[in-house]
């Protein structure tokens, strides 16, 4: 069992507010990713980091920032929520290395009324 | 045109069936194929590597490539309805890992 945390699980908000989905690893990977995916779509990668202070875009441009301080924690903001931002957000890690193979969280299911 | 294209499903079976699921890619640079099954409500697992054309085989599972028409399959043997997911495929080449839509797979008793 992958351990890779993610919380909340389920979160329903209002439009406009800020909001932080959180992520944590106890693999000591160094390499941290966030991936968007809706119904029946493809994951889209948003995020990505190789280490502490290392933060990149993905290929699907997102208005949410990440930051990585510590090596077990890539927390995901949303500054100002929209209905546009609803979706599932998923949070993955892996070794470094070419080509590794990612362990994926459970998600987060955010709804912005 | 997509870099992984998997039909969606969903793909309805018996229980004891033996299940073909499939994608097509179209950048020769991937070297590495994965394939990933995702529960419902789950984030996605790591179910099958492979690395070039071939043949892998792990108990009821069997991924197979075949790189020279950019072909990637895996193969569920004696299906349970425990099986029934999500799987996605996921080539993967210098760092890029691409993943397709996922085939939706319900195995009913």
């Amino acid at each position: 069992e992958a351990d890779i945390y993610q919380t909340p699980r389920y979160l329903v908000i209002g439009t406009g507010k800020k909001i932080t989905l959180e992520c944590s690893q106890t693999m000591g990977h160094d390499k941290m990713y966030w991936y968007q995916q809706d119904p029946g779509m493809e994951l889209h990668l948003i995020h990505y980091s190789y280490g502490v202070n290392s933060t990149e875009k993905g290929d699907l441009s997102s208005e949410s920032t990440v930051s990585r301080i510590r090596t077990e924690h890539f927390p995901l903001t949303l500054e100002s929520a929209r209905p546009s931002h609803t979706s599932q957000y998923l949070c993955a890690s892996s070794r470094n290395g070419l080509n590794e193979k990612l362990f994926f969280g459970s998600g987060t299911q955010l709804s912005v009324l | 045109q997509k870099e992984v294209e998997q039909d969606p499903g969903p793909l309805s079976v018996p229980e004891g069936a033996i299940v073909s699921l499939n994608c097509t890619y179209s950048n020769s640079a991937f070297q590495y194929f994965m394939w990933y099954r995702q529960y419902s409500r789950k984030g996605p697992e790591l179910l099958m590597y492979t690395y070039s054309s071939g043949n892998k085989e792990d108990g009821r599972f069997t991924a197979q490539v075949d790189k020279s028409s950019k072909y990637i399959s895996l193969f569920i043997r004696d299906s349970q309805p425990s099986d029934s997911a999500t799987y996605l495929c996921a080539p993967t080449g210098f760092q890029k890992l691409v993943f397709g839509t996922g085939t939706r797979l319900l195995v009913s008793p």
